[in-house]
């Protein structure tokens, strides 16, 4: 069973520059998340969704936008990189508050 | 908002020693979950708390909920290198906004076992 997917595994960008992670879940999870891990903070929720066409913000959205136009699909997008926004991102899907994660992407913003 | 508090922040144990790792709620826990993050890896679930008293094993780690003092803690027996990692507890808020079950999540215990 692939779980939840996540590409890249690790990305360079160019301040300024604009970029795509992508997450897919194939275990049909209704509730489908995205947080960033940064030392010494442990994982923060930065957008969120609890089903096709509905997302949320969590506790740090600015600089990130989500979409989720299938249940399967949850893709965040960079509009402007900026070095404050380098960090492990992972994806994650829940259910029944056991969520799985993506084995997360590595993002360096120079 | 829930916040969760994890200690000790690292800790560094000799092999075949046994360690403790608190997380302890600024609310009432509902649902709390042990994970554990190998360097540059995902998050791989350990077990999940829901009821007061509640202890589980799994191989070398118990994890009880006291929910009392809305704290978990998570024990390992007799530790091993390959239990070193990042634990990361994490609690579901039923009441969270958007009635979304989002889970809160510590700030990680890195665990070092030297061989």
């Amino acid at each position: 069973n692939a779980g939840v997917t996540q590409t890249p595994k690790f990305q360079v960008l160019k301040t300024g520059q604009s970029m795509t992670l992508q997450c897919a879940q194939d275990m049909n999870h209704e509730y489908m998340s995205w947080y960033r891990q940064d030392p010494g903070m442990g994982l923060r929720l930065i957008h969120y969704s609890v089903g096709a066409g509905i997302t949320d913000q969590g506790e740090v959205p600015n600089g990130y936008n989500v979409s989720r136009s299938t249940t399967e699909d949850f893709p965040l997008r960079l509009l402007s990189a900026a070095p404050s926004q380098t960090s492990v991102y992972f994806c994650a899907s829940t259910q029944r508050g056991e969520a799985f994660f993506g084995q997360g992407t590595r993002l360096t913003v120079v | 908002s829930q916040e969760l508090e994890q200690s000790p922040q690292s800790l560094i144990v000799q092999e075949g020693k046994n360690l403790t790792i608190n997380c302890t709620s600024s609310k009432t826990l509902y649902g709390l979950y042990w994970y554990k993050q190998k360097y540059g890896e995902g998050l791989i679930f350990l077990m999940m708390l829901q009821k007061g008293g509640e202890e589980k094993s799994h191989e070398k780690i118990t994890a009880k909920l006291d929910e009392k003092k809305q704290q978990s803690s998570l024990h390992i027996t007799a530790s091993q290198p390959s239990h070193a990692g990042i634990y990361l507890c994490g609690a579901d808020d039923p009441f969270s906004s958007g009635s979304a079950r989002q889970l809160t999540f510590g700030s990680g215990t890195q665990l070092t076992v030297l061989p």
